[in-house]
């Protein structure tokens, strides 16, 4: 168990641009969630999945934003076209039914040029 | 929704004093409570939690308090230490939402000096 694994760490974009980060959560985690954070800011939860099921989705998560988790194992976040405010942090977290804790994983900070 | 307050922003104490965090929420139905810590570079780690039936909390240096009539909860840290130096973030979780959904606070820098 080497805990929430995302990558890239670091993405640097051009405006318009699509990207798309990966996280693996802790194996057997079946709730994973994605959150944004931007600078001096605490995190904002952007949605979550309970093994493939999206559960929910923040209103923060604009149609640019897609998230899936195809497997129920690691999961994917695409933004579209991209816009200078978007350039964040993006956390992905994992959790295990019904336990309660959430374990964060680094991030992977963009920045939108 | 659920709104979090978070004082104060920053805090600079010296090695072996106690820090005191606090932090307010706006919804009731909210009843579990975890603070994190979070160093540069790094996602935010679990460093104590809480949940509405308990109204305190102690892990060897940290402690955790909650008022639900007032709605607020603290962290205190006691014999702080360099390595203590982080930003921290208190959050919430309304019941009936899921653990990982949480509502965090706008972070306090925490400094200790040597």
């Amino acid at each position: 168990d080497t805990g929430v694994s995302q990558d890239p760490r670091h993405k640097i974009t051009k405006r318009g641009q699509n990207v798309t980060f990966r996280c693996d959560p802790i194996s057997e985690h079946n709730r994973l969630y994605w959150y944004r954070q931007t600078l001096g800011q605490g995190p904002e939860f952007l949605t979550y999945f309970q093994n493939e099921a999206q559960l929910e989705k923040s209103r923060l998560l604009s149609n640019r934003f897609s998230a899936e988790r195809p497997k129920g194992s690691f999961s994917t976040l695409e933004i579209q076209r991209t816009e200078q405010g978007d350039s964040a942090m993006y956390l992905c977290a994992s959790s295990l039914v019904p336990n309660t804790e959430a374990f964060f994983g680094q991030g992977t900070r963009l920045t939108v040029v | 929704g659920e709104n979090v307050e978070q004082h104060p922003s920053t805090l600079s104490v010296q090695e072996g004093d106690s820090a005191v965090i606090k932090c307010t929420y706006s919804d009731s139905a909210s009843n579990y409570f975890p603070w994190y810590k979070q160093e540069l570079g790094k996602g935010p780690q679990l460093i104590i939690d809480i949940r509405s039936n308990v109204g305190e909390k102690k892990d060897q240096r940290i402690a955790v308090t909650l008022n639900k009539t007032a709605k607020h909860f603290s962290l205190h840290i006691t014999e702080t230490q360099p390595e203590d130096s982080a930003v921290y973030f208190c959050a919430a979780r309304a019941r009936g939402t899921s653990y990982g959904k949480l509502t965090f606070g706008q972070g306090t820098i925490l400094t200790v000096h040597p």
